[in-house]
């Protein structure tokens, strides 16, 4: 079966670091994806990884390790308006196209 | 800009009317597009794969028959939800990936379905 896990919560003050991790277990492994998510809206697009390793993108990091089903999504000097969900998504088939399995998602709320 | 855009953002529906959701591709084409779902407090479930030209790819558990996917151009791509019930209601959501645009997914607006 597919499984994405990810916690449902997190709290954590204005400035601070936060890392959301996700555990992933999948059919397939073409990509991992993270998106963010404000209420009632469409997801944005945050970050991708195929290979193990890190990518630094700004205020926002993802990390992958392909052997351990692992990602994380690192948010710096954090901000108010970074409080929405966000969304770990994995692609298990690079034939299937856009086919993503997405994980439940985490709250985050971002206090001052 | 909005690469994807999605029509209407919000339906309050009787119960055993069917609606139509939109969905367009704006400035490329789109061979395939995704419909996703998305309970409150729950994340995004596939629900079907949107192919230009031939009939859409359901999940399990998705019933064929009750949402309806026609993929008639390569801009556009409509879900109709028939007979809709309360259980029906939902966030529904359309997707696209663009060729050449790297591997992320593009997502439209939403459509807040709500059966009364």
């Amino acid at each position: 079966g597919q499984n994405i896990d990810q916690p449902t919560e997190m709290t954590a003050t204005e400035g601070a670091i936060v890392q959301i991790n996700c555990t992933y277990q999948t059919s397939g492994f073409n990509g991992l994806f993270w998106y963010q998510q404000h209420a009632g809206e469409a997801p944005t697009f945050l970050s991708y990884n195929v290979l193990d390793g890190l990518e630094e993108k700004g205020r926002f990091s993802s990390f992958l390790s392909r052997s351990k089903g692992y990602s994380y999504l690192l948010l710096k000097e954090l901000q108010m308006k970074d409080s929405a969900s966000y969304l770990c998504a994995v692609r298990p088939s690079y034939n299937q196209g856009g086919k993503l399995i997405f994980g439940q998602g985490t709250e985050l709320s971002v206090k001052p | 800009g909005a690469v994807v855009s999605q029509h209407p953002s919000r339906v309050i529906c009787k119960s055993g009317t069917s609606v139509k959701i939109e969905c367009r591709s704006l400035d490329f084409q789109a061979t395939t597009m995704f419909w996703y779902r998305q309970f409150p407090k729950q994340s995004l479930m596939l629900m079907a794969t949107s192919n230009e030209g031939s009939k859409a790819t359901y999940e399990q558990g998705v019933e064929k028959d009750k949402f309806l996917i026609n993929h008639a151009s390569l801009t556009l791509s409509t879900l109709t939800v028939t007979s809709a019930h309360p259980e029906d209601s939902s966030f529904y959501i359309c997707s696209a990936r663009i060729q050449g645009a790297g591997e992320k997914l593009f997502f439209g607006s939403g459509t807040q379905l709500s059966v009364l």
